[in-house]
C-alpha cells in the first residue's frame, strides 16, 4: 500500500512550542501533501512538496521530505490552541495516469493554551 | 477563494434507501474524487473520475456505488441501497490535474438508520 502513516499517533504540546509530525511511506512518490482536520469538519490542504523538493515553508509550516528515506516531518512552529487538529499526510499512487492522494491516520495535535 | 461544496451537510437514511451526494468541484478542475471517514478512522479512498468516467477505484466502490457527472458544474456520488455500515462522512475533492493540489469539500455526513 502507497499510504503514508503518521507519527506520533497523538501529541500534546503548550502554545509556543513547536509540534512536529512525522510521516513514511513504502514506495517512490511524485508528491506529498499535508492536511489538516478539525474535529468533525472537512480536510483543509496545507502544503504539497514534489518529490524534487526537500524542503518548503508555508507561514508557520515548514514542510521536509527525504525521499531516500521515504519519509516527510511536518513543522509547526509557535503553535497556538487554534492549531488543534489532527494532521494527515497524503502520498499520491500514480495508477493507469491518475493520482490518487492516499492517506494515513493521522497525527491528533492537541495544544494548550 | 474558490472552494469544494457539498450537499447536503448532513443526511439520515434508513437502511436500504439510495441516497445521492452531491458536490460542486472548483469550476476549472477536472479531476474529481469521493472519499469517506467512518467515525474515528482514517480517510479512505472510493473514486476518482476524470474526463466523465472512472479513472480508479478502491475495493469499497462496489456495485452499490456509482458517480455521475449529470451537467457541467456537479459531481454526485449515488449509494444504491445504503447499509448500516456505509454511516461515514463522505468527502468530494477535486484538482486541476493529477498530481496536484487536491481540495475538499467540509463533507456530507451520512447516517444509516
Amino acid at each position: 500500500s502507497q499510504q503514508g502513516e503518521e507519527d506520533p499517533q497523538a501529541l500534546s504540546i503548550q502554545e509556543g512550542e513547536n509540534a512536529t509530525m512525522n510521516c513514511s511511506y513504502k514506495t517512490s512518490i511524485n508528491n506529498l501533501q499535508w492536511y489538516r482536520q478539525n474535529s468533525g469538519r472537512g480536510l483543509v490542504h496545507l502544503i504539497l512538496i514534489r518529490s524534487n523538493e526537500r524542503e518548503k515553508h508555508s507561514g508557520r509550516l515548514r514542510v521536509t521530505l527525504d525521499t531516500s528515506k521515504k519519509s516527510s516531518s511536518l513543522l509547526i512552529t509557535a503553535s497556538r490552541a487554534a492549531d488543534t487538529a489532527s494532521y494527515f499526510c497524503a502520498t499520491d499512487a500514480a495508477s493507469g495516469g491518475s493520482y490518487i492522494p492516499t492517506f494515513g491516520r493521522g497525527t491528533s495535535l492537541i495544544v494548550h493554551p | 477563494e474558490p472552494e469544494v461544496t457539498q450537499t447536503p451537510s448532513h443526511q439520515v437514511t434508513q437502511m436500504g434507501q439510495e441516497v445521492i451526494l452531491r458536490c460542486v468541484p472548483i469550476s476549472n478542475h477536472l479531476y474529481f474524487y469521493w472519499y469517506r471517514q467512518i467515525l474515528g478512522q482514517k480517510v479512505e479512498f472510493l473514486v476518482s473520475f476524470y474526463n466523465n468516467e472512472i479513472s480508479e477505484k478502491s475495493e469499497i466502490f462496489d456495485d452499490q456505488f456509482s458517480v455521475e457527472r449529470p451537467d457541467g458544474s456537479n459531481f454526485t456520488l449515488k449509494i444504491r441501497s445504503t447499509k448500516l455500515e456505509d454511516s461515514a462522512m463522505y468527502f468530494c475533492a477535486s484538482s486541476t490535474t493529477g498530481g496536484t493540489e487536491a481540495f475538499f469539500g467540509q463533507g456530507t455526513r451520512l447516517t444509516v438508520v
